[in-house]
């Protein structure tokens, strides 16, 4: 049972655009969404996180934006360098299950210098 | 402070054969998770522990997969015979306590099954 949908797959950015990456979740239960980021051969980094009482959390050139009512969360990466070029994970967690995490799968973005 | 340590790093076994990987989380870290991540998807959890205690272990193969932390510090996985869809990444994860969200994780073992 898939309750993390990512999209796109992959995705192709010029240098200096905006990366967009979408998720929905369908467990309502659900008090915690993080997005990581996976270089080749290395484990996920925690990048940004968003609890449901917020709309939208930016740290720097990242920002998530969050709608409660549609279900979806999504990862806005601004000014998109090369060295941002990796894998990129949505998740959801809720506290009720140990926090354990429930991944997308995963969109490789690739920043065209 | 140190991350999350993971080895060995990669490993090549025969089907059937048996593999054992090993995990030492962030010192002072008392949670504890073993994910699966088959290529080209998201890490899917197998069992965590809270100490030396299991948490959940829904989601793990109990036939032919095992955990374990003894001590409440370092974790083992082991699988019993192999099979070739068993062919993945082993990521390790550990956080401060039960219900802490963040989860730092290591490098992973990566696991071909010929």
């Amino acid at each position: 049972q898939q309750q993390v949908k990512q999209s796109p797959q992959s995705l192709i950015v010029q240098k200096g655009g905006i990366s967009i990456i979408n998720c929905a979740y369908e467990n309502t239960a659900f008090d915690y969404f993080p997005w990581y980021q996976q270089f080749p051969g290395k484990g996920p980094a925690l990048l940004i996180a968003i609890r449901p009482d917020v709309s939208e959390k930016k740290e720097g050139r990242f920002t998530i934006s969050f709608n409660k009512s549609a279900k979806q969360f999504s990862l806005h990466i601004m000014d998109s360098q090369p060295g941002d070029s990796a894998t990129y994970f949505c998740a959801a967690s809720k506290e009720t299950s140990g926090s354990r995490l429930t991944f997308g799968e995963g969109t490789q973005l690739t920043v065209n210098p | 402070e140190a991350g999350v340590a993971q080895s060995p790093r990669y490993k090549i076994i025969e089907k059937r054969q048996s593999v054992a990987f090993w995990c030492n989380p962030i010192s002072g870290h008392a949670t504890l998770y073993w994910y699966q991540q088959i290529l080209g998807q998201g890490p899917k959890l197998l069992i965590q522990f809270q100490n030396n205690g299991v948490v959940d272990d829904s989601q793990l193969p109990k036939d032919r997969f095992s955990a374990e932390r003894l001590k409440g510090v370092d974790s083992t996985l082991k699988i019993q015979p192999a099979k070739l869809e068993d062919s993945a990444v082993y990521l390790c994860a550990s956080s401060q306590r039960l219900g802490s969200y963040e989860q730092y994780f290591g490098p992973g073992t990566r696991l071909t099954v010929t």
